[in-house]
């Protein structure tokens, strides 16, 4: 499997702080992108990043890329209690599958009051 | 984007039994994904649904086990066979739309087998 690893498995932080979650992949990537999932429900597109770009923002969200390392990050500002979900990076490879992703092993967020 | 809607949302089946699951878009589609997600796990992706010809399995999935139908570009099937308690999971549909690389993900069938 090519999974990637996602670290921290588990974040708890109260309700305005900031939470950083890191993302590590094992191959070329033509972009690598970042779902949010609550509940065991289906999942939201959160922000893509091409394989070209090293930062995104997108309202709260801001994310990462270094291609160097194989890693990314997603920094969510300001959290809020709807915030709690699971996010998972997902990377789609350089070559051919370009839209069969690869997802994270996840980490859960729990942004308390 | 697109909306996509999943039946049924749940079900607990017995072991040795069949459950098909639908996938229902709101636009036409080229690509289809079934995924599976396992209690606690990430997604592992099982087969891409192709309009018009076999879907594309991939390592570790078998049509025999998973076949799909993917009759037009807005409906796909996915049919757990032969269950076992091994199959519980979170299985969920996915499409691309045109001219990008997000995914829209159905809200996920949560089945149960005993």
């Amino acid at each position: 499997s090519q999974q990637g690893e996602e670290d921290p498995q588990a974040l708890s932080i109260q309700e305005g702080e900031n939470a950083t979650m890191n993302c590590s992949y094992k191959t070329s990537i033509n972009n690598l992108q970042w779902y949010r999932q609550n509940s065991g429900r289906g999942l939201v597109h959160l922000i893509l990043i091409r394989s070209n770009e090293r930062e995104k923002h997108s309202g709260r969200l801001r994310v990462t890329l270094d291609t160097s390392k194989k890693s990314s990050s997603l920094l969510i500002t300001a959290s809020r209690a709807a915030d709690t979900a699971s996010y998972f990076c997902a990377t789609a490879p350089f070559t051919g599958g370009g839209n069969k992703l690869t997802f994270g092993t996840g980490t859960q967020l729990k942004v308390e009051l | 984007s697109a909306v996509i809607s999943q039946k049924p949302s749940r079900d607990i089946c017995q072991r040795g039994t069949s459950l098909t699951i639908q996938c229902q878009v709101d636009s036409q589609v080229t690509m289809m994904f079934w995924y599976r997600q396992q209690p606690g796990q990430s997604l592992t992706l099982i087969a891409t649904a192709n309009q018009g010809s076999e879907a594309t399995y991939e390592s570790g999935f078998v049509i025999d086990k998973f076949p799909i139908s993917r009759p037009n570009l807005t409906f796909s099937t996915l049919t757990v066979s032969n269950m076992s308690p091994e199959d519980s999971s979170i299985y969920l549909c996915s499409v691309v739309t045109e001219n990008s690389y997000e995914q829209y993900f159905g809200p996920g069938t949560r089945l149960t087998v005993t």
